[in-house]
């Protein structure tokens, strides 16, 4: 069955630090790979994207992620954060054909900023 | 362009109720997909439509159930609603298989 697993519950850093979210996810061909966010109370936005090509996709905000086959992760990474990017980041699965798709969300990773 | 809205933003039900939640996509879209949010957890996908069919459910009974209409608008209903139906639904429209495009969801307490 597919899965998507993000180990990290909660991770706090300084602000001006590097960032770095995993995902690990469990599908038996390529899916497609997302990223999300979500600030408290508000729907989710879109970060970045794989479908396909280039395996390191740049993303708003600053965000980028590499998608390595090898060991079924798509990493989110920023060099340097913000004090706006504390909110909850999830990583998604589409996966499935034309006649059944879904989407499949990790349980999240809360971001936490330190002035 | 209109980005995905959804109505009501909160409602309370008490168990055994039933309810609707509405989803108007974003123009141009023709696929819609209802997630439940619980506090504290991933969405959860319920259900989605292409093109007014059912072309994917995730692990939800039966009365969970969904419309979508010509225009792409979409509606959820859960019937004999309990405790654990309370969260966070989310609403999300994509043109074919892509990029979702949430709306702000509508939060349902079970009293």
């Amino acid at each position: 069955a597919q899965s998507v697993t993000q180990p990290d519950i909660h991770i706090t850093v300084s602000e001006g630090a590097s960032l770095e979210l995993r995902c690990n996810y469990s599908y038996g061909a390529t899916p497609y790979l997302f990223w999300y966010v979500q600030s408290p109370g508000q729907g989710l936005q879109l970060l970045l994207k794989y479908f396909s090509g280039d395996t390191l996709v740049q993303g708003i905000k600053g965000f980028e992620a590499e998608f390595k086959r090898s060991q079924s992760s798509f990493n989110l990474r920023k060099p340097s954060v913000h004090w706006s990017d504390a909110a909850e980041y999830f990583c998604a699965v589409g996966a499935g054909t034309s006649g059944t798709y879904k989407y499949i969300f990790g349980t999240g990773t809360r971001l936490k900023v330190l002035a | 362009e209109t980005g995905v809205t959804q109505s009501p933003t909160h409602l309370i039900k008490t168990r055994g109720q039933q309810v609707t939640l509405r989803c108007s996509s974003q123009s141009g879209h023709n696929t819609v997909s209802w997630y439940q949010q619980a506090l504290g957890q991933g969405p959860q996908f319920i259900f989605q439509y292409y093109r007014e069919e059912e072309n994917g459910r995730g692990n939800f009974p039966p009365r969970f159930s969904g419309l979508q209409f010509p225009n792409y608008s979409s509606e959820l209903n859960v019937n004999a609603l309990e405790l654990d139906d309370s969260a966070l639904y989310l609403c999300a429209s994509s043109l074919d298989v892509g990029e979702l495009f949430f709306g702000e969801g509508s939060r349902l307490t079970v009293l």
